[in-house]
C-alpha cells in the first residue's frame, strides 16, 4: 500500500513554456502532499507543503508565482513550472503523507524536467 | 536549510560487509527517519525512530539514535549488490516537515 504515482516522468521543452507535473497518491488519502527539488548528487530541497483544499505554504526563497501548486482533492496534488527557463531543469519529486507530516513520506518516482 | 549531516559521503564496500553511515543534526528532534533512493528514482522509507528510542531494527537493518550526541547511524548488515542506492537521514521537529540530510553514497560490489 501507499502508493504515489508521479507524471510525467520526464520533460523536455522549450524555454518559456509552463510545464504541469501531478502526483498521485492511488491507495490512500494523502492529508498533506509536499514537493522537492533535487539537484545531481545533492539532498532535497522542499519547496512547499501543500494541503488538501487550501494555498500551499511555500519555503523561503521559492517563488510562489513561478512554481504554483493546486491540491485539488486529497489524492490529486499539481506542480505548475510557470514560463520555464533552463535554470529551472531540475528532478522534481513530490511525496505524501497520510498523518501529520512529520511521519513516513511516500515518494513519486520523479520528473526529470529539461528546459531547453 | 538542511540539518542532517551525513557521514561518509560515499561508501564502496564489497557484497556480504557491513555498511554504516552516519547522521548528525543540530536541533531537538521528534523523530528521525531514514530513506533510501536509487539512481534516478524517488525516495523509499527504511525507517522511523522516536527520540525516546535508541535503537530499532528491520530485517538487515539496525538504526541507533543518540539524542545527547544528536546522531544516528544507519547500518546494513550482509549488504548485496542491490542495497546499492543513496541514502538519506531525516528529522523531523513535532508536528513539522522533513529536513533532509546531504545523504551517503552506497556502491556495493558483486
Amino acid at each position: 500500500g501507499a502508493v504515489v504515482s508521479q507524471h510525467p516522468s520526464w520533460v523536455i521543452c522549450k524555454s518559456g513554456t509552463s510545464v504541469k507535473i501531478e502526483c498521485r497518491s492511488l491507495d490512500f488519502q494523502a492529508t498533506t502532499m509536499f514537493w522537492y527539488r533535487q539537484f545531481p548528487k545533492q539532498s532535497l530541497m522542499l519547496m512547499a507543503t501543500s494541503n488538501e483544499g487550501s494555498k500551499a505554504t511555500y519555503e523561503q526563497g521559492v517563488e510562489k508565482d513561478k512554481f504554483l501548486i493546486n491540491h485539488a482533492s486529497l489524492t490529486l496534488s499539481t506542480l505548475t513550472v510557470t514560463s520555464a527557463h533552463p535554470e529551472d531543469s531540475s528532478f522534481y519529486i513530490c511525496s505524501a503523507t497520510r498523518g501529520p507530516p512529520d511521519q513516513p513520506q511516500h515518494f513519486g518516482d520523479g520528473t526529470r524536467l529539461s528546459i531547453l | 536549510s538542511q540539518q542532517g549531516e551525513e557521514d561518509p559521503q560515499a561508501l564502496s564496500i564489497q557484497e556480504g560487509e557491513n555498511a554504516t553511515m552516519n547522521c548528525s543534526y543540530k536541533t531537538s528532534i521528534n523523530n528521525l527517519q531514514w530513506y533510501r533512493q536509487n539512481s534516478g528514482r524517488g525516495l523509499v522509507h527504511l525507517i522511523l525512530i522516536r527520540s525516546n528510542e535508541r535503537e530499532k531494527h528491520s530485517g538487515r537493518l539496525r538504526v541507533t539514535l543518540d539524542t545527547s550526541k544528536k546522531s544516528s547511524s544507519l547500518l546494513i548488515t550482509a549488504s548485496r549488490a542491490a542495497d546499492t542506492a543513496s541514502y538519506f537521514c531525516a528529522t523531523t521537529e513535532y508536528g513539522n516537515k522533513l529536513v533532509f540530510g546531504a545523504g551517503t553514497i552506497l556502491r556495493v560490489k558483486s
